[in-house]
């Protein structure tokens, strides 16, 4: 059964600084990996999607970057900002079309 | 593009109502649904998986007479809650997608919340 780790829970840094967010997952076997970002009481925006061919993917200060072998991705965000506090999520896809979610991570951005 | 919207957004029932979630695709036709529950600082744990005009297939240890599943036309799928308790209080995500190859694009959630 796939399971999918995020460590830490939580995170505050202070604004500007650049930061990663780690995702591992149990089994490889995955379609892709996507990363969302989850605000209090709101439902999920999808920020990052990866195939499982690719290594990375990046979207303004965003990038996201996938070893399927070690089944690892990281999120890095660079230059931070108040406005990215909120939950981050990564989910992965398998065989079977479903996605599994990690916990989040939370991350606070001082101003 | 891809707007998936739930309604309604909070619902307060008392224990042992039934109360029933909509989730629709607004620009695409879904042709799968699939139905989440998030407890505060948890993970998305899926429910069921709809496919338009058949049965919901429901994930171990969800039960399919409480939690009702109806995907009756490829943009509306419902969640009904029956007889629901003060533990079924939880936030529920709707996603949608076109096909198997597609993403799959989430609605904003409901928060449920049983007196």
């Amino acid at each position: 059964k796939q399971e999918v780790t995020q460590i830490p829970a939580a995170l505050s840094v202070p604004e500007g600084e650049n930061l990663v967010l780690n995702c591992s997952f149990t089994d490889s076997a995955i379609y892709n990996l996507q990363w969302f970002r989850q605000d209090p009481g709101k439902g999920l925006t999808s920020l990052l999607l990866i195939q499982s061919s690719q290594r990375e993917q990046t979207s303004g200060r965003l990038n996201a970057s996938l070893d399927k072998s070690s089944g690892r991705s990281t999120l890095y965000i660079a230059a931070s900002q108040p406005g990215d506090s909120a939950t981050y999520l990564c989910a992965v896809k398998g065989p079977d079309s479903k996605l599994t979610f990690g916990k989040g991570i939370t991350l606070s951005v001082r101003p | 593009g891809a707007v998936v919207s739930q309604h309604p957004s909070r619902v307060i029932c008392k224990s042992g109502t039934s109360v029933k979630i909509e989730c629709r695709s607004l620009d695409f036709q879904a042709t799968t649904m699939f139905w989440y529950r998030q407890f505060p600082k948890q993970s998305l744990m899926l429910m069921a998986t709809s496919n338009e005009g058949s049965k919901a297939t429901y994930e171990q240890g969800v039960e399919k007479d409480k939690f009702l599943i109806n995907h009756a036309s490829l943009t509306l799928s419902t969640l009904t809650v029956t007889s629901a308790h003060p533990e079924d209080s939880s936030f529920y995500i709707c996603s949608a997608r076109q096909g198997e190859v597609y993403e799959q694009y989430f609605g904003p959630g409901t928060r449920l919340t049983v007196t």
